[in-house]
């Protein structure tokens, strides 16, 4: 069946780095786009980044832009985020998800359980 | 940024009642590209409606979504106890943003 497993997230201290990993299984992952989306505790939804099918083109939202990087080995059916200079604000459940198409902003019809990272002092 | 009000906040109805959720986007969505989603405490997020209308694989029929251009709603026609969770919409026609959610509960 489709699935999705994210890892990697933990407490860290504001300023550190962290890396995310979302491993993918039952479909084709070469052939989706995937995102990062994050809930902060008690929040809605808010979208991180977008990584097309290839990975040849990444977008991302404006809170993250400059220190986030996401990034995907489709050999591995792995999908990252590289999180660096993390802020306490920063601090959410952070879902993997993929994308019904190959390119381009969509919805996003598999999510993952998600990953809990925590930034405090 | 397209920015999306979900009204209300808070819904309360009793089960076998009919829910309309709203979702109003501060200016238009391009070829209906709005998203329904619900969440269940310490859940995922669950795909329920694409392109505004269209229902996700395996979701009930009593599940359905209308709306264009700015203003978009999700109705549920006989609540089921297991309904009451919360409610997230979602445009991707100009990058992607949430809206605030909308909490059902039971009255």
């Amino acid at each position: 069946q489709v699935q999705l497993v994210e890892s990697g997230g933990g407490v860290v201290q504001p300023g550190t780095s962290l890396r995310l990993s979302c491993a993918a299984s039952g479909f084709s992952f070469n052939n989706y786009g995937m995102y990062w989306v994050r809930q902060a505790p008690g929040k809605g939804l808010e979208w991180v980044a977008v990584i097309w099918y290839d990975g040849k083109n990444k977008y991302y939202a404006d809170s993250v832009k400059g220190r986030f990087t996401i990034s995907r080995d489709n050999y591995k059916n792995t999908l990252y985020l590289q999180m660096n200079s993390l802020r306490v604000e920063d601090t959410a459940v952070y879902y993997c998800a993929r994308n019904p198409v190959r390119d381009y902003y969509y919805y996003m019809d598999v999510w993952g359980k998600g990953t809990t990272v925590t930034v405090s002092s | 940024e397209i920015v999306l009000t979900q009204s209300p906040d808070t819904l309360s109805l009793s089960p076998g009642e009919r829910a309309i959720l709203s979702c109003r986007a501060s200016q238009s969505v391009s070829s209906s590209y709005l998203a329904w989603y619900q969440q269940k405490p310490g859940q995922a997020p669950r795909l329920l409606i694409f392109h505004a209308s269209s229902r996700a694989t395996g979701i009930p029929d009593r599940f359905s979504g209308s709306g264009s251009g700015t203003d978009f709603s999700l109705t549920i026609s006989r609540l089921d106890p297991e309904d009451f969770v919360i409610y997230y919409c979602q445009q991707y026609g100009a990058s992607i943003t949430f809206g605030q959610g909308t909490r059902l509960e039971i009255k």
